[in-house]
């Protein structure tokens, strides 16, 4: 995705936990966005940052930096249906057009 | 509410023919995007919606592809005539107006995977 940058592919253990980064700039900053999607199916929302700081939702918790252009995804207790990749996406060029990173694949393994 | 819903889920169809994929948004969503995802490119928008009325079109990749909104219920992405390279999945996602600036989420159909032989 234009402008917004996270890792391609992560691998982690069942049970632990990962943090997924994602890097943006983009004008007229509006929050970031999480989607999770498994193989085959539609995105699905997971958060939306606003503001600065932590969200925390179960297992899942999202983090932003506003001033750094620096967002993450922590994924506690990993469990095997954990595995799907992980899109963040910003508002870009409208309050509504959301620009979407290609997406970080994460593997739990057993 | 069901959801967004897409038609056909899978559609095989030759090089050269006319393929329509439709789309129902979200019950009183007035925003409507078309995205396609491929395995290079991850998902792009193609256009959006406002009101039934296309507000960006920017990310239509040619002439052969045209979207329209008739009304708050319905939508269509058309290609024609379709090739190879256009085979990927194309979603169809709604999202209210948002307030005070903030963003809307967009919730997603299940997609059409389309295959141009």
């Amino acid at each position: 995705g234009q402008n917004i940058d996270q890792p391609t592919e992560m691998t982690a253990t069942e049970g632990a936990i990962v943090q997924i980064n994602c890097t943006y700039q983009t004008s007229g900053f509006n929050g970031l966005f999480w989607y999770q999607q498994h193989a085959g199916e539609a995105p699905t929302f997971l958060s939306y940052n606003v503001l600065d700081g932590l969200e925390e939702k179960g297992r899942f918790s999202s983090f932003l930096s506003r001033s750094k252009g620096y967002s993450y995804l922590l994924l506690k207790e990993l469990q095997m249906k954990d595995s799907a990749s992980y899109l963040c996406a910003a508002p870009r060029g409208g309050y509504q057009k959301v620009t979407f990173g290609t997406g970080t694949k994460l593997q739990v393994i057993p | 509410d069901a959801g967004v819903i897409q038609s056909p889920r899978h559609e095989v169809t030759e090089m050269g023919q006319e393929v329509t994929l439709r789309c129902k948004p979200i019950s009183g969503h007035d925003y409507l995007f078309w995205y396609r995802q491929t395995m290079m490119r991850g998902l792009e928008l193609l256009i959006y919606f406002n009101n039934n009325v296309p507000i960006d079109d920017s990310g239509m990749p040619e002439d052969r592809f045209s979207a329209k909104m008739p009304n708050a219920s319905f939508s269509t992405l058309k290609i024609q005539p379709s090739e190879p390279r256009d085979s990927a999945v194309y979603f169809c996602a709604s999202s209210g107006s948002g307030t005070s600036g903030i963003t809307d989420t967009q919730y997603f159909g299940p997609g059409t995977r389309l295959t141009v032989l």
